[in-house]
């Protein structure tokens, strides 16, 4: 699996747009980049994934880079229940993959009133 | 649906004592596994699950039984609980092991003294 590095904390004024960013340089042709997020004590929680294209869901948009080695996790009007630790994880998909998810140590983004 | 829900939410074991740890899903979800999480930490796959009678190894399996005779139940088991494994323990599950949006329980916060 492609390995991941993200910045290890960011702040984020409530309201503002909070850009989480993604290096995965060696991501192969079939892999998948996924966001999670874990809000303190909680279970974490799935947000978005996507292939090649940009995504948008209710939560986030992701934006993946024309070459796929970078990504970077949208939330367009952070609040501070956004406050959490996010996790980007790159995954290849298929049925050979028996669905192993990987979470690094993520971004703690702390969102600011 | 109430959705992945796990028992115990806190235990306190002494060392080598045997205990285990319920996870139990509604939505028929194929897959399953159980993460635990260190402090400061992020998550470590344990054992997973792609199916009923099917169970495999992930990172950190070492000291730890799974079972998995239905597909809403996936418990977890300490043979003989050590102080290494006071961690917060959590389930998760998803449609197939093709699809790797998890819904994750609540979690399990473990100590073992």
């Amino acid at each position: 699996d492609a390995k991941t590095t993200q910045p290890p904390s960011m702040d984020c004024a409530e309201g503002r747009a909070a850009n989480l960013p993604c290096n995965h340089s060696t991501i192969s042709g079939n892999e998948y980049v996924y966001w999670y997020r874990q809000i303190h004590s909680q279970g974490p929680q799935y947000i978005i994934h996507g292939l090649k294209n940009n995504e948008t869901n209710e939560m986030a948009s992701l934006i993946i880079t024309e070459d796929r080695k970078s990504s970077t996790l949208i939330l367009p009007h952070a609040t501070l229940r956004d406050t959490a630790v996010y996790y980007c994880i790159v995954r290849a998909g298929g049925s050979g993959n028996t669905g192993k998810l990987i979470f690094g140590q993520g971004t703690t983004l702390q969102v600011k009133p | 649906n109430a959705g992945v829900t796990q028992t115990p939410k806190f235990q306190v074991l002494k060392t080598g004592q045997s205990m285990t740890l319920q996870c139990a899903q509604d939505m028929n979800h194929e897959y399953m596994s159980w993460y635990r999480q260190d402090p400061g930490m992020g998550l470590r796959l344990i054992h997973y699950s792609v199916g009923a009678g099917i169970t495999d190894q992930g990172e950190v399996p070492n000291g730890y039984n799974v079972s998995r005779s239905t597909t809403e139940d996936f418990p977890l088991r300490l043979l003989s609980a050590a102080p290494s494994q006071t961690s917060v323990y959590f389930c998760a599950s998803t449609i197939n092991n093709r699809v790797k949006k998890l819904f994750f329980g609540s979690g399990t916060q473990l100590s073992v003294l």
